[in-house]
């Protein structure tokens, strides 16, 4: 199967910096996908990696390593607004391009 | 605005009863898909269509149907079938794969269901 890995829930303080793991398998990667989900709401588009390296926009940057099948979402400066639920999703070309999604990773964001 | 709008918001349904979630689009989207979010789950497809009057089963078909007659609608009908429906529903589009539009689905404000 392709089963995307993601914490399940991470804790961090207001202003800090906060790393998101994600992992996936490698067969038939076309390109990676960052979320945010806040409680009861649709998500919306972060970043999209399919090149290795660092994709900087503003406080939130995304990294991708396809030889590991490895990404990671950095949050730099956090605000308590960033409290919510971080989805990472895969694209593979033998899904017919369909993206795979990992569970979630609830943010919790403390003063 | 260019967006998905997904109606209703909240609906509940009686045991054996239908029921159809609305999603349309005004983005000049080829490819609109249907999932479905449980607590503590990532999003599973439930059915997806590239082109109008064309539509393929996701992952989780069963208990559900689609129709795909005009480009910007795609509603998802929950049949009594489906044995376990309470879950958040989301509605999305996808632009051209190659295009910049294309490496990005984007989402409807969600419908939550609930069976009474």
């Amino acid at each position: 199967g392709q089963n995307i890995d993601q914490p399940t829930e991470m804790t961090a303080t207001e202003g800090a910096i906060v790393q998101i793991n994600c992992t996936y398998q490698t067969s038939g990667f076309n390109g990676l996908f960052w979320y945010q989900q806040h409680a009861g709401e649709a998500p919306t588009f972060l970043s999209y990696n399919v090149l290795d390296g660092l994709e900087e926009k503003g406080r939130f940057s995304s990294f991708l390593s396809r030889s590991k099948g490895y990404s990671y979402l950095l949050l730099k400066e956090l605000q308590m607004k960033d409290s919510a639920s971080y989805l990472c999703a895969v694209r593979y070309m033998d899904s017919n391009y369909q993206l795979i999604w990992g569970a979630g990773t609830k943010l919790i964001i403390k003063p | 605005d260019g967006g998905i709008t997904q109606s209703p918001k909240y609906l509940f349904r009686k045991e054996g009863q239908n029921v159809t979630l609305s999603c349309e689009q005004n983005l000049n989207h080829d490819a609109m898909y249907w999932y479905r979010q449980d607590p503590g789950q990532g999003l599973r497809l439930i059915y997806y269509s590239q082109i109008v009057n064309d539509f393929q089963k996701g992952d989780i078909a069963e208990g559900y149907s689609v129709s795909r007659e005009k480009k910007e609608s795609f509603p998802l009908t929950v049949t009594s079938a489906q044995k376990n429906p309470t879950a958040f529903y989301l509605c999305a589009s996808r632009g051209v794969l190659g295009t910049g539009d294309g490496n990005t689905i984007y989402f409807g404000e969600g419908s939550w269901l609930t069976v009474v």
